[in-house]
């Protein structure tokens, strides 16, 4: 495996359902990254962790809860979701101390609530 | 706070022919610029980027971007469209933050490749 893989692809769920969004990078990075993409908005930031620890919480509802258990792994645990909550969810990944600020993506979960 | 703006959603243009996506941006600090680039139902891709030095980049599959301090801009061209061209893409403008590096990301520009 290389880069920023994402699991599963896609998800289907009901409003009252409990799932989970995983993602793993390979690059060894030591920042992660959920983005969420929705048809006609910019890429929203909802979460960070750099060196493990969360450094950005992007005013996301609680029904959003990420974990972050080492640098190389990032979940996005999802509980009584809204139907405005079906979007892409991009999970990246960069290097602190970078002095490009790349970010390296995975191919994204897309999420549907019904 | 920084911002981005791509003027345009959608482009469309003929086989061969220039392609020319706008971006502009603003930031408070010497700006780390990026243009990415999403084919559908995949994540987004670097095609380029600008730190420091040169003002024209180039990137993957031809592309180039010239930074102008002057302008606040990035645009992104490319001499001749191919078909395989056709997806989203996306300047960004990064800057750190603490320990990561907050990206701002502009709305995307859908270009289409017309035979």
């Amino acid at each position: 495996e290389t880069g920023v893989t994402q699991t599963p692809r896609h998800l289907v769920m009901g409003m009252t359902n409990k799932k989970s969004l995983k993602c793993e990078q390979h690059l060894g990075h030591n920042a992660m990254y959920w983005y969420k993409q929705s048809a006609k908005k910019p890429l929203e930031l909802m979460f960070v962790y750099s060196l493990e620890e969360r450094v950005e919480n992007n005013s996301v509802p609680s029904r959003f809860s990420p974990e972050c258990p080492n640098s190389s792994h990032l979940f996005l645990h999802l509980h009584t979701l809204q139907p405005e909550d079906s979007a892409l969810y991009l999970c990246a990944s960069s290097q602190v101390g970078s002095n490009t600020g790349e970010l390296f993506f995975g191919e994204g979960s897309r999420l549907t609530v019904l | 706070a920084q911002s981005v703006t791509q003027l345009g959603s959608h482009v469309s243009v003929s086989e061969g022919a220039l392609v020319l996506l706008r971006c502009n941006y603003s930031s408070s600090v010497p700006p780390y610029l990026f243009w990415y680039v999403q084919y559908p139902n995949q994540g987004l891709q670097l095609l380029l980027k600008y730190t420091t030095g040169a003002t024209l980049v180039k990137g993957i599959n031809g592309f180039e971007a010239e930074f102008k301090k002057s302008e606040t801009s990035f645009h992104l061209t490319k001499p001749s469209a191919h078909m395989s061209d056709a997806a989203e893409y996306f300047c960004a403008v990064s800057e750190r933050s603490g320990g990561y590096q907050k990206v701002t990301f502009g709305t995307g520009t859908k270009l289409q490749v017309i035979p």
